[in-house]
Protein backbone atom coordinates (compact mmCIF):
# COMPACT_ATOMS: atom_id res chain seq x y z
CA UNK A 1 0.00 0.00 0.00
CA UNK A 2 2.67 2.40 -0.89
CA UNK A 3 1.60 6.01 -1.29
CA UNK A 4 4.30 7.13 -3.71
CA UNK A 5 5.47 4.44 -6.05
CA UNK A 6 8.55 5.06 -8.52
CA UNK A 7 9.87 2.44 -11.28
CA UNK A 8 12.86 1.88 -11.32
CA UNK A 9 14.86 1.96 -8.04
CA UNK A 10 18.04 2.12 -9.84
CA UNK A 11 18.88 3.08 -13.40
CA UNK A 12 22.38 2.96 -15.19
CA UNK A 13 22.61 4.18 -18.83
CA UNK A 14 24.83 5.49 -21.09
CA UNK A 15 25.14 9.29 -22.13
CA UNK A 16 23.16 10.31 -25.24
CA UNK A 17 20.61 7.61 -23.80
CA UNK A 18 16.70 8.36 -23.28
CA UNK A 19 15.22 7.41 -20.73
CA UNK A 20 12.03 7.67 -18.43
CA UNK A 21 11.13 7.75 -14.93
CA UNK A 22 7.39 6.30 -13.35
CA UNK A 23 5.82 7.90 -10.36
CA UNK A 24 2.84 7.10 -9.23
CA UNK A 25 0.65 8.39 -6.17
CA UNK A 26 -2.58 6.39 -4.78
CA UNK A 27 -3.38 8.84 -1.90
CA UNK A 28 -5.83 10.79 -4.43
CA UNK A 29 -3.67 13.75 -4.51
CA UNK A 30 -4.13 16.39 -7.28
CA UNK A 31 -0.13 17.66 -7.47
CA UNK A 32 2.73 15.66 -7.90
CA UNK A 33 6.17 17.11 -8.04
CA UNK A 34 9.92 16.07 -9.35
CA UNK A 35 12.52 16.68 -7.40
CA UNK A 36 16.17 16.28 -7.85
CA UNK A 37 19.14 15.80 -4.95
CA UNK A 38 22.59 16.35 -6.51
CA UNK A 39 25.85 15.15 -5.47
CA UNK A 40 25.78 17.87 -2.67
CA UNK A 41 22.51 15.91 -1.19
CA UNK A 42 20.66 19.64 -1.85
CA UNK A 43 17.18 18.77 -3.14
CA UNK A 44 15.70 21.03 -5.25
CA UNK A 45 12.26 21.20 -7.14
CA UNK A 46 12.50 20.62 -11.19
CA UNK A 47 8.47 20.50 -11.87
CA UNK A 48 5.18 20.79 -10.20
CA UNK A 49 2.10 19.63 -12.09
CA UNK A 50 -1.48 20.60 -10.94
CA UNK A 51 -4.81 19.26 -12.73
CA UNK A 52 -3.12 19.02 -15.84
CA UNK A 53 -1.29 22.54 -15.56
CA UNK A 54 2.94 21.98 -15.75
CA UNK A 55 4.65 24.77 -13.76
CA UNK A 56 8.28 24.40 -14.99
CA UNK A 57 11.12 25.92 -13.50
CA UNK A 58 13.30 27.59 -15.53
CA UNK A 59 16.23 26.18 -14.24
CA UNK A 60 15.06 22.78 -15.84
CA UNK A 61 16.61 22.12 -19.08
CA UNK A 62 14.04 21.12 -21.70
CA UNK A 63 15.63 17.74 -22.44
CA UNK A 64 13.76 16.68 -19.25
CA UNK A 65 9.92 16.82 -19.78
CA UNK A 66 6.88 15.29 -17.53
CA UNK A 67 4.28 13.77 -18.53
CA UNK A 68 1.03 13.08 -17.01
CA UNK A 69 -1.57 10.32 -18.23
CA UNK A 70 -3.77 10.80 -15.45
CA UNK A 71 -4.09 12.69 -12.07
CA UNK A 72 -1.94 9.76 -10.13
CA UNK A 73 0.99 9.74 -12.43
CA UNK A 74 3.44 12.16 -13.14
CA UNK A 75 6.32 10.36 -15.38
CA UNK A 76 9.57 11.99 -16.05
CA UNK A 77 10.82 11.77 -19.78
CA UNK A 78 14.65 12.43 -19.84
CA UNK A 79 16.13 13.41 -23.61
CA UNK A 80 20.60 12.89 -24.18
CA UNK A 81 21.23 12.07 -20.95
CA UNK A 82 24.29 13.79 -19.95
CA UNK A 83 26.61 12.82 -17.10
CA UNK A 84 25.38 15.73 -15.08
CA UNK A 85 21.88 14.37 -15.07
CA UNK A 86 23.64 11.38 -12.62
CA UNK A 87 21.13 11.90 -9.37
CA UNK A 88 18.76 11.13 -6.84
CA UNK A 89 14.94 11.83 -8.65
CA UNK A 90 12.65 11.98 -6.20
CA UNK A 91 8.73 12.30 -6.77
CA UNK A 92 6.23 14.02 -4.46
CA UNK A 93 2.46 14.52 -3.96
CA UNK A 94 0.05 16.69 -2.37
CA UNK A 95 -3.31 17.57 -2.15
CA UNK A 96 -3.05 21.07 -2.91
CA UNK A 97 -0.19 23.17 -4.61
CA UNK A 98 -0.70 26.77 -3.27
CA UNK A 99 -2.26 26.44 -0.09
CA UNK A 100 1.22 26.08 2.10
CA UNK A 101 -0.53 23.67 4.35
CA UNK A 102 -0.34 20.64 2.30
CA UNK A 103 2.20 18.49 3.22
CA UNK A 104 4.28 16.59 0.45
CA UNK A 105 4.72 13.26 0.43
CA UNK A 106 7.79 11.70 -1.33
CA UNK A 107 8.31 8.55 -2.92
CA UNK A 108 11.40 6.30 -2.51
CA UNK A 109 13.15 7.91 -5.37
CA UNK A 110 15.51 6.59 -8.57
CA UNK A 111 19.36 6.83 -8.39
CA UNK A 112 20.63 7.16 -11.84
CA UNK A 113 24.16 7.01 -12.57
CA UNK A 114 24.85 8.30 -16.56
CA UNK A 115 28.18 6.63 -17.48
CA UNK B 1 22.32 31.51 -3.36
CA UNK B 2 20.60 29.19 -0.87
CA UNK B 3 17.47 30.46 0.86
CA UNK B 4 17.17 27.57 3.50
CA UNK B 5 20.55 26.86 5.34
CA UNK B 6 21.58 24.04 7.47
CA UNK B 7 24.87 24.68 8.72
CA UNK B 8 25.45 21.38 10.95
CA UNK B 9 26.15 18.49 8.40
CA UNK B 10 26.04 16.36 11.11
CA UNK B 11 25.57 15.86 14.91
CA UNK B 12 26.17 13.07 17.68
CA UNK B 13 23.81 12.79 20.48
CA UNK B 14 23.56 10.58 23.61
CA UNK B 15 20.45 8.26 23.57
CA UNK B 16 18.04 9.99 25.62
CA UNK B 17 19.35 13.42 25.40
CA UNK B 18 18.03 16.42 23.75
CA UNK B 19 18.80 16.58 19.81
CA UNK B 20 18.35 20.27 18.29
CA UNK B 21 18.63 20.30 14.77
CA UNK B 22 19.10 23.91 13.53
CA UNK B 23 17.57 26.16 10.40
CA UNK B 24 18.35 29.21 9.27
CA UNK B 25 16.06 30.92 6.05
CA UNK B 26 16.43 34.55 4.30
CA UNK B 27 13.32 34.58 2.20
CA UNK B 28 10.80 36.52 4.15
CA UNK B 29 7.65 35.31 2.11
CA UNK B 30 8.06 31.82 3.60
CA UNK B 31 5.05 31.11 5.72
CA UNK B 32 5.01 27.60 6.17
CA UNK B 33 8.06 25.12 7.52
CA UNK B 34 8.47 21.70 7.51
CA UNK B 35 10.84 19.09 8.79
CA UNK B 36 11.51 15.79 7.03
CA UNK B 37 13.36 12.52 7.78
CA UNK B 38 15.10 10.51 5.81
CA UNK B 39 16.71 6.91 5.91
CA UNK B 40 19.78 5.94 3.27
CA UNK B 41 18.30 4.75 0.59
CA UNK B 42 14.46 6.14 1.18
CA UNK B 43 12.60 9.33 0.50
CA UNK B 44 12.14 11.91 2.95
CA UNK B 45 8.90 11.28 5.65
CA UNK B 46 7.77 14.00 6.76
CA UNK B 47 7.95 14.78 10.45
CA UNK B 48 6.35 17.93 11.54
CA UNK B 49 5.54 21.53 10.09
CA UNK B 50 4.78 24.70 11.64
CA UNK B 51 2.84 27.64 10.39
CA UNK B 52 4.50 31.11 10.25
CA UNK B 53 1.61 32.45 12.36
CA UNK B 54 2.92 29.73 15.01
CA UNK B 55 5.86 29.75 16.93
CA UNK B 56 5.52 26.26 18.32
CA UNK B 57 4.38 23.43 17.13
CA UNK B 58 4.37 20.15 19.23
CA UNK B 59 3.80 16.36 18.31
CA UNK B 60 5.39 13.71 20.65
CA UNK B 61 9.01 14.00 21.14
CA UNK B 62 9.42 16.58 18.37
CA UNK B 63 8.63 20.13 18.80
CA UNK B 64 9.06 22.59 16.15
CA UNK B 65 10.40 26.49 17.50
CA UNK B 66 10.26 29.54 14.97
CA UNK B 67 11.61 32.88 15.42
CA UNK B 68 10.02 35.07 12.84
CA UNK B 69 12.20 37.71 13.73
CA UNK B 70 15.51 36.18 13.47
CA UNK B 71 14.30 34.01 10.37
CA UNK B 72 14.94 30.94 12.53
CA UNK B 73 13.54 27.62 13.19
CA UNK B 74 14.75 24.19 15.30
CA UNK B 75 13.98 21.18 16.04
CA UNK B 76 13.71 19.42 19.23
CA UNK B 77 13.75 15.99 19.71
CA UNK B 78 13.33 14.35 23.93
CA UNK B 79 14.22 12.19 24.66
CA UNK B 80 16.65 10.53 21.70
CA UNK B 81 16.29 7.27 20.42
CA UNK B 82 18.71 5.02 18.23
CA UNK B 83 16.05 4.88 15.72
CA UNK B 84 16.08 8.74 15.20
CA UNK B 85 19.81 8.69 13.61
CA UNK B 86 18.83 9.74 10.12
CA UNK B 87 19.20 12.48 8.44
CA UNK B 88 16.85 15.89 8.42
CA UNK B 89 15.93 17.66 5.68
CA UNK B 90 14.38 21.75 7.32
CA UNK B 91 12.09 22.63 3.88
CA UNK B 92 9.90 25.89 4.00
CA UNK B 93 7.16 26.95 1.50
CA UNK B 94 5.99 30.22 0.31
CA UNK B 95 2.00 29.87 0.17
CA UNK B 96 0.42 31.41 -3.22
CA UNK B 97 3.35 30.39 -4.85
CA UNK B 98 4.39 27.11 -7.16
CA UNK B 99 7.92 26.77 -6.13
CA UNK B 100 7.75 23.65 -4.35
CA UNK B 101 9.36 22.98 -1.42
CA UNK B 102 13.11 24.35 -0.81
CA UNK B 103 15.10 22.65 1.19
CA UNK B 104 17.96 22.85 3.26
CA UNK B 105 21.04 20.56 2.43
CA UNK B 106 20.15 18.11 5.60
CA UNK B 107 21.90 17.90 9.02
CA UNK B 108 22.41 13.58 9.80
CA UNK B 109 21.73 12.76 12.70
CA UNK B 110 23.52 10.35 14.93
CA UNK B 111 22.42 8.97 18.26
CA UNK B 112 24.36 7.16 20.11
CA UNK B 113 24.29 4.74 22.42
Amino acid sequence: DTAVSQTPKYLVTQMGNDKSIKCEQNLGHDTMYWYKQDSKKFLKIMFSYNNKELIINETVPNRFSPKSPDKAHLNLHINSLELGDSAVYFCASSRQLTSGQETQYFGPGTRLLVL
Amino acid sequence: DQQVKQNSPSLSVQEGRISILNCDYTNSMFDYFLWYKKYPAEGPTFLISISSIKDKNEDGRFTVFLNKSAKHLSLHIVPSQPGDSAVYFCAAFSGGGADGLTFGKGTHLIIQP
